[in-house]
């Protein structure tokens, strides 16, 4: 069964370092989304993508955060510039030709600030 | 504003104990709405949705979810609990007619035991 996958599981980066957080979604999806979870939080929101765009995004996606398709598998979230707070469980999720379809989750990559 | 609510953080039962566990949402439109599980190390994976339709949803493992508009609830169901369900368990829902962003409760723990 098609999987969605992420690298890497883990990855600790000091305060004020970039990251990229790699996801490669199930391959005849078309969204794309990023969703997090704070040790001990709810899972929120962070950002959608279709078509090469951001369609939607939740206040946390402020202007240290971005997005790339950069080629046809793989689907990117940046931080630019980690917080301590940024440290959290961040998951991918694609769905298919519909947006009403099911939204398949990765596994999740912890990220550590320090 | 949209929220999800999960009443129960932690349940404990023993095998072939019946489950609810509790689910409310506050949606402005009209909602979809989701019931994922998380088995410990693996990722988040579809149980069963709600789009329209018949209220009453079956999904995979046994587990089932009944839609009642007029209490904005979506309960899940489990007849006979089996040690492998221990898990944790989130409701979701999504806005019909977005890009179906998910809103997450906070999850319940679930503990079976033998």
């Amino acid at each position: 069964e098609p999987e969605v996958t992420q690298t890497p599981s883990h990855q600790v980066t000091q305060m004020g370092q970039e990251v990229i957080l790699r996801c490669v979604p199930i391959s005849n999806h078309l969204y794309f989304y990023w969703y997090r979870q704070i040790l001990g939080q709810k899972v929120e929101f962070l950002v959608s993508f279709y078509n090469n765009e951001i369609s939607e995004k939740s206040e946390i996606f402020d202007d240290q955060f971005s997005v790339e398709r950069p080629d046809g598998s793989n689907f990117t979230l940046k931080i630019r510039s980690t917080k301590l707070e940024d440290s959290a469980m961040y998951f991918c999720a694609s769905s298919g030709t519909d947006y009403t379809d099911t939204q398949y989750f990765g596994p999740g990559t912890r990220l550590t600030v320090l | 504003a949209q929220s999800v609510s999960q009443h129960n953080h932690h349940v404990i039962l023993s095998e072939a104990a019946s489950l609810e566990l509790g689910c409310n949402y506050s949606y402005g439109g009209t909602v979809n709405l989701f019931w994922y599980v998380q088995y410990p190390g693996q990722h988040l994976q579809l149980l069963l949705k709600y789009f329209s339709g018949d209220p009453l949803v079956k999904g995979i493992k046994g587990f089932e979810a009944e839609f009642i508009k007029s209490k904005f609830s979506f309960n899940l169901r489990k007849p006979s609990v089996q040690w492998s369900d221990t898990a944790e368990y989130f409701c979701a829902g999504g806005n019909k007619g977005g890009y179906n962003k998910l809103i997450f409760g906070a999850g319940t723990r679930l503990a079976v035991h033998p």
